[in-house]
């Protein structure tokens, strides 16, 4: 296995489309995580999955985001209605077992024109 | 709620110069610390991390001690190389619940030859 994958890398998109993330976690973890990093700043946490079930949304996940996590494998984050203001790096992590060392991947970087 | 404050940047150092990035944290509890790091263009790896008080995290050459009385977690090398240039975040976790990581702003490090 060779880590945490998000597809696309990049994506760019006109305002008022919608669009959608995939991320494929490593595979023995149950845990899955979204968050999303705006430039200058540190990552904000938007949703958590274990296993299939989404136990947290934060509140900055507006009802334009819905996030899924079919049979507890890969995921998907999906915006409707994109704005401008969704323009931002949306980070992948996953964990497993004790451990909550989270691992990330390289991320989807969405710019909204 | 749980906040975490890194040092602002740009840290400029020349070469094998004394690195310390400030972090300090508020929580409750007794949360898990952790330094990320991001080199341009990759994505966040973790860099080390410490799960109770006093216990020192390293690798690399970095080094970070968890000092539950001064709520701080400071990360140190004692000579850098210009391959550490990146972004370095300071992040918590509380070891109950969704293990979310909260982050500081980040602290962008340039180290010249």
């Amino acid at each position: 296995d060779t880590g945490v994958s998000q597809d696309p890398r990049h994506k760019i998109t006109k305002r008022g489309q919608n669009v959608t993330f995939r991320c494929d976690p490593i595979s023995e973890h149950n845990r899955l995580y979204w968050y999303r990093q705006t430039l200058g700043q540190g990552p904000e946490f938007l949703t958590y999955f274990q296993n299939e079930a989404q136990l947290e949304k934060s509140r900055l996940l507006s009802d334009r985001f819905s996030a899924e996590r079919p049979k507890g494998s890969f995921s998907t984050l999906e915006i409707q209605r994109t704005e401008q203001g969704d323009s931002a790096m949306y980070l992948c992590a996953s964990s497993g077992g004790h451990n909550n060392e989270q691992f990330f991947g390289p991320g989807t970087r969405l710019t909204v024109l | 709620g749980d906040s975490v404050t890194q040092m602002e940047g740009p840290v400029t150092l020349s070469e094998e110069a004394f690195l310390t990035i400030n972090c300090t944290y508020t929580a409750t509890g007794y949360p898990s610390l952790f330094w990320y790091v991001q080199y341009p263009g990759e994505g966040l790896q973790l860099l080390l991390k410490a799960t109770k008080a006093d216990d020192k995290g390293s690798n690399k050459g970095f080094e970070a001690t968890y000092r539950k009385e001064t709520t701080s977690f400071h990360l140190e090398k004692g000579s850098v190389q210009v391959s550490d240039s990146a972004v370095y975040f300071c992040a918590l976790t509380q070891p109950e619940g969704n293990y979310q990581l909260i982050w500081g702003a980040g602290t962008k490090l340039i180290i010249k030859p």
